[in-house]
């Protein structure tokens, strides 16, 4: 069973540019999650993606958009990246999206904006 | 306010001590109760989760969950050097986690 996996591991972006993150779920999980997570604190809900359709949405601006694919893997899209964008980016899948809250996270993809 | 409180620390304690976090939540709301353990530059680690008020054990680890005051702990018996880390409380409703800022752990040998 392969866990979730996310790429890449480091990537650095300029002020206004636009960004593409890609997380593989876990096997057998159908649910994927996005978290940003700042330096010192702990993980922000961004969206969940259930069945390749957005399943609630924290308090992000549009200008972060997802996917999810058939597969079940899924990407994290940000435009007009801004500083404050500097941040890990999680993402965690899970099955079913309720009932379980059992979430397990990838490694992260590190975001530095300059 | 945040709905989750966690203090920061950082907790330093010697080998083979019982570490001792906490986090405090506001909405009643809440499902389910959970702790994660996050090395450095990893993502986090689900230690163990629980739903309703009382203890939960796991080896070295017990959860306690107290609904009438939105308390929820985590101890770690016999505590390791393996087990510096940030430790996240978080709570599930729905489809969303909410997370505690993260306490920092050091177990000194």
């Amino acid at each position: 069973e392969t866990g979730v996996t996310q790429s890449p591991t480091h990537l650095i972006k300029t002020r206004g540019q636009q960004v593409t993150l890609r997380c593989s779920s876990q096997s057998g999980h159908n649910t994927v999650s996005w978290y940003q997570q700042a330096l010192g604190q702990g993980p922000q809900f961004i969206f969940q993606y259930y069945r390749e359709e957005e399943n609630g949405r924290g308090n992000f601006p549009p200008r972060f958009s997802g996917l999810q694919f058939p597969n079940y893997s899924s990407e994290l899209n940000v435009n007009a990246l801004e500083l404050d964008d500097s941040a890990l980016y999680l993402c965690a899948s899970s099955s079913p999206p309720q009932g379980n809250p059992e979430a397990f996270f990838g490694q992260g993809t590190r975001l530095t904006v300059v | 306010q945040k709905e989750v409180e966690q203090d920061p620390g950082p907790l330093s304690v010697p080998e083979g001590a019982i570490v001792s976090l906490n986090c405090t939540y506001s909405n009643s709301a809440f499902q389910y109760f959970m702790w994660y353990r996050q090395y450095s530059r990893k993502g986090p680690e689900l230690l163990m989760y629980t739903y309703s008020s009382g203890n939960k054990e796991d080896g070295r680890f017990t959860a306690q969950v107290d609904k009438s005051s939105k308390y929820i702990s985590l101890f770690i018996r016999d505590s390791q050097p393996s087990d510096s880390a940030t430790y996240l409380c978080a709570i599930a409703a729905g489809n969303k986690l909410t997370f505690g800022g993260g306490t920092r752990v050091l177990v000194k040998p």
